[in-house]
């Protein structure tokens, strides 16, 4: 079966400056990978996803990006605020699945005022 | 509309217990899912349900039971607890139709927090 590892395991940032998140997959068929946010007591959240098709997808200040022949991917957030501050959770799927989700470890990312 | 919701919050169990999760979602969504999170190891698919009356075993069903009796309902039973099942439990649930990023987002609850003793 499919293997997302994750890292960082923690990551803490000076509010404004950017965080990258990694991602890394085993499963070559392995084409949808989305990026769930975790605030604390509160179930993940989508917030930005890509397919295997597409190399970059961009959302204000989040983007995410592909490398299929690496099998990775990353999560990169400019100009972070406290309000970034939660676990962030890579996770890869493939179409036709009934969409199961395999999940990365998570990453808990403190943004310092 | 309140989403996808779980009952209860909260649950103490001994060894050997058994007890039922409800999760309700108010989406009309076809698919729904039960995860376990626990610390260091992200969220885990225990059972997963294609439509009203499917079930299917996710990564770690051992253990648990579930039953999709109607469509908005995804009910997660521990027949006999064990203290390795001390857990956060999430339900999840997803549409089939919309665009694609809409189709393949999952809606999670607040979720459970189980401790077995």
């Amino acid at each position: 079966g499919e293997n997302v590892e994750q890292h960082p395991s923690t990551l803490s940032v000076q509010e404004g400056d950017s965080a990258v998140i990694k991602c890394t997959y085993s499963d070559s068929a392995s084409n949808y990978f989305p990026w769930y946010k975790q605030e604390l007591g509160k179930g993940p959240q989508l917030i930005i996803d890509i397919r295997s098709n597409v190399g970059e997808k961009k959302d204000q200040r989040i983007a995410v990006t592909l490398n299929k022949t690496a099998k990775h991917f990353s999560l990169h957030i400019t100009e972070t605020q406290p309000e970034d501050s939660a676990v962030y959770f890579c996770a890869a799927s493939l179409e036709g699945s009934a969409r199961q989700l395999t999940f990365g470890s998570g990453t808990q990312l403190t943004v310092l005022p | 509309n309140a989403g996808v919701t779980q009952t209860p919050k909260f649950r103490v169990l001994k060894t050997g217990q058994s007890m039922t999760l409800l999760c309700a979602q108010d989406m009309n969504h076809e698919y729904m899912y039960w995860y376990r999170q626990d610390p260091g190891m992200g969220l885990r698919l225990i059972h997963y349900s294609v439509g009203e009356g499917t079930t299917a075993k996710g990564e770690v069903p051992d253990g648990y039971n579930v039953s999709r009796l109607k469509k908005q309902n995804f009910l997660l039973g521990l027949e006999s607890a064990a203290p390795s099942q001390t857990s956060v439990y999430f339900c999840a649930s997803s549409p089939t139709s919309g665009t694609f990023s809409s189709y393949n987002e999952q809606f999670f609850g607040p979720g459970t927090r189980l401790t077995v003793l």
